[in-house]
């Protein structure tokens, strides 16, 4: 069955420190795509990035670097110099192939405070 | 470009009352979703429409839920009647194409109240 998940409920960093957040994925199809949102206070989801199952090359997009590794189904996200700003609730999700749908399953989400 | 939108922002309702909620997906998507979030269950899939027809409904609670996509650019979804459990953010959602994978835009939620 497929499931997503985010062991780390909430954490909370001092600016200018470095953060991961952690995902783990499960799931029987050979093709999948892998998703971060962004959910700040005001609430709205915010695309982050989409990777898909073949591309196991780490990203990174200014302060925000991603880490796909399919030996231990992992997508982690990391944070360099966190900021104020990064604080928000971050949602790893993941879109099965066999689906058919695009539908996202996703995990709980992990509450990330940076303190000034 | 405009993103999907989605009306009300933030609705207090009484209990037994109508509720509709609106959404314009991105103009040239033909995928749109309905989603709810709630602190008990997460994010959860509600409906899936594929050029306005519906695929997926297995996510809809119960018989008081419904969602229609008259044409491609408009959807609505609908409780009646409302009960508090169903207090919760719905978000509207729609995606370019139809193949799994493509990326999901999210509206901005409409924040139900039901008392």
């Amino acid at each position: 069955a497929q499931k997503v998940t985010q062991a780390q409920t909430e954490i909370s960093v001092v600016e200018k420190e470095d953060v991961t957040l952690d995902c783990v994925y499960e799931t029987r199809d050979t093709t999948y795509y892998l998703f971060w949102y962004k959910q700040p206070p005001s609430g709205e989801l915010v695309f982050l990035i989409r990777r898909n199952s073949f591309d196991e090359q780490n990203e990174i997009s200014g302060r925000y670097s991603w880490n796909f590794q399919k030996s231990t189904s992992s997508f982690n996200f990391t944070i360099t110099a966190s900021q104020v700003v990064d604080s928000a609730v971050y949602f790893c999700a993941l879109s099965e192939e066999k689906s058919n749908t695009g539908k996202l399953i996703f995990g709980q989400g992990t509450t990330l405070q940076v303190k000034p | 470009d405009a993103g999907v939108i989605q009306s009300p922002r933030h609705e207090v309702t009484e209990m037994g009352q109508e509720v509709t909620l609106r959404c314009k997906p991105i103009s040239g998507h033909n995928s749109l979703f309905w989603y709810r979030q709630t602190m008990m269950r997460g994010l959860e899939l509600l409906i899936y429409f594929n050029n306005n027809v519906p695929i997926d409904d297995s996510g809809m609670p119960e018989d008081r839920f419904s969602a229609k996509m008259p044409n491609a650019s408009f959807s609505t979804l609908k409780i009646q009647p409302s009960e508090p459990r169903d207090s919760a953010v719905y978000f509207c959602a729609s995606s370019p194409g139809t193949a799994p994978g493509n990326t999901i835009y999210f509206g901005e939620g409409s924040w139900l109240t039901v008392v």
